[in-house]
């Protein structure tokens, strides 16, 4: 159980364009969903939370015009990378939290590159 | 503040123990999780611990002192697949209960 997905794995796209990330919990319910980014050989900074039926709370320094956050039911979180730009290439994980569990699933990430 | 200080590398020998620190400061206690991430991989959960005391499962073992902020994580019987980040995270309470890390301890496991 606790299974979390993510897709795509992998996307490349040019500087300009807008990339949606999909986030699934396949066997719960997820009324809370996170959303990460990982630079390489760092830890994970948390971009933003998520709840089901309301706006996403963003962490300080994250822009909430350029990182767009819908999480239109209880399984779906989606992530829109609104006008990439080369420094927006990074490793995006989503997690997600059943009810009042403390445990946090994590999907297996989204390896974005902005050329 | 919130800060959770972990070693960045450490260096272990296949079939060996090595010992993983975790020292934290937040505000309020919420539990201690420990994750690991293979290079390029998303974290999958090891442990949780919100007792004082150590929790085994299986080679992998988890010890919490509330008192001394102080957590670690025990790996027994090394293998090569061990090798990878191990992150020591706390959740901060409240309604999202959101987590915060450690930057990770990459343990590079020799043969």
């Amino acid at each position: 159980g606790a299974v979390v997905s993510q897709h795509p794995s992998r996307v490349i796209c040019k500087s300009g364009t807008s990339v949606k990330i999909e986030c699934r919990s396949l066997d719960f319910q997820a009324t809370t969903m996170f959303w990460y980014r990982q630079f390489p050989k760092k830890s994970l900074m948390l971009m933003a939370t998520s709840n089901e039926g309301s706006k996403a709370t963003y962490e300080q320094g994250v822009e909430k015009d350029k990182f767009l956050i819908n999480h239109a039911s209880l399984t779906l979180s989606t992530l829109t990378v609104t006008s990439a730009h080369p420094e927006d290439s990074s490793f995006y994980i989503c997690s997600a939290r059943a009810g009042s569990s403390d445990t946090q699933y994590f999907g297996p990430g989204t390896r974005l590159t902005v050329l | 503040g919130q800060n959770i200080d972990q070693p960045t590398e450490m260096t272990a020998t296949e079939g060996a123990i090595v010992q993983i620190n975790c020292t934290y400061q937040t505000s309020g206690f919420n539990g201690l999780f420990w994750y690991q991430q293979h290079a390029g991989e998303a974290p999958t959960f090891l442990s949780y611990n919100v007792l004082d005391g150590l929790e085994e499962k299986g080679r992998f073992s988890s010890f919490l002192s509330r008192s001394k902020g102080y957590s670690y994580l025990l790996l027994k019987e090394l293998q090569m697949k061990d090798s990878a980040s191990y992150l020591c995270a706390a959740p901060l309470g409240g309604a999202t209960n959101k987590l915060i890390f450690g930057t990770g301890t990459l343990l590079a496991v020799q043969p």
